[in-house]
């Protein structure tokens, strides 16, 4: 099973499309979770973190169930520049200051048309 | 808004030749890392780099591979005897600590062609 799995897509949606993407991960001690966003060729950009309870930030809902080992992003109102590669992200915390170590989805691949 | 910058923004090097990719991370930032994601694949971990060691590194960092602090600003990677395999963007990264959601800032990354 993949560390961190995702739907491909490609998701073509219509300006102002609910869209929502889930993401799957496999190992339980995974700590910290994190949408990014990556633009072709571009690096990844942190989109939001996940928390249990569940946040939002504008038109961006994420959630996350930890006995499902689940995440999904829910995108409202899709706006044409929202185009983008959306990475789902797990870290592992070290207690020993190891810093993060992230670990990628290879991401779902969002098309807002006109 | 503080930023990470690599340099160069495209490295072309020939198969055996060794590289020197170069990053400034954000000025108060403690730690420091380097990814790669070869073409249409998923961005991979590298090494996180911590009080001047290395703290974690993947199996994709081998003996070729060595970073490096050299001063207060610079974050080097290195790669010793470059292979076809090794063609990818690297990205160099830091965050401000080690905790839970401290998130890692990116920088535009470096494309390496090995020919």
């Amino acid at each position: 099973r993949k560390e961190v799995e995702q739907d491909p897509g490609p998701f073509n949606v219509p300006e102002g499309a609910t869209v929502a993407f889930n993401c799957t991960y496999s190992n339980s001690a995974s700590q910290s979770f994190f949408w990014y966003r990556q633009d072709c060729r571009k690096e990844p950009k942190l989109l939001m973190s996940v928390y249990s309870s569940g946040n939002e930030d504008g038109r961006f809902t994420a959630q996350l169930n930890r006995a499902s080992q689940y995440i999904s992003l829910l995108i409202r109102d899709s706006k044409l520049s929202d185009s983008a590669t959306y990475l789902c992200v797990v870290n592992i915390d070290k207690l020993t200051g190891g810093g993060n170590k992230l670990t990628f989805g290879t991401g779902t691949q969002l098309k807002v048309e006109l | 808004e503080p930023e990470v910058t690599q340099t160069p923004s495209h490295q072309v090097t020939q198969m055996g030749q060794e590289v020197i990719l170069r990053c400034v991370p954000i000025s108060n930032h403690l730690y420091f890392y380097w990814y790669r994601q070869i073409l249409g694949q998923k961005v991979e971990f590298l090494v996180s780099f911590y009080n001047n060691e290395i703290s974690e590194k993947s199996e994709i960092f081998d003996d070729q591979f060595s970073v490096e602090r050299p001063d207060g600003s610079n974050f080097t990677l290195k790669i010793r005897s470059t292979k076809l395999e090794d063609s990818a963007m690297y990205f160099c990264a830091s965050s401000e600590r080690s905790a839970y959601n401290s998130p890692l800032h990116f920088g535009n990354g470096t494309r390496l062609t090995v020919t």
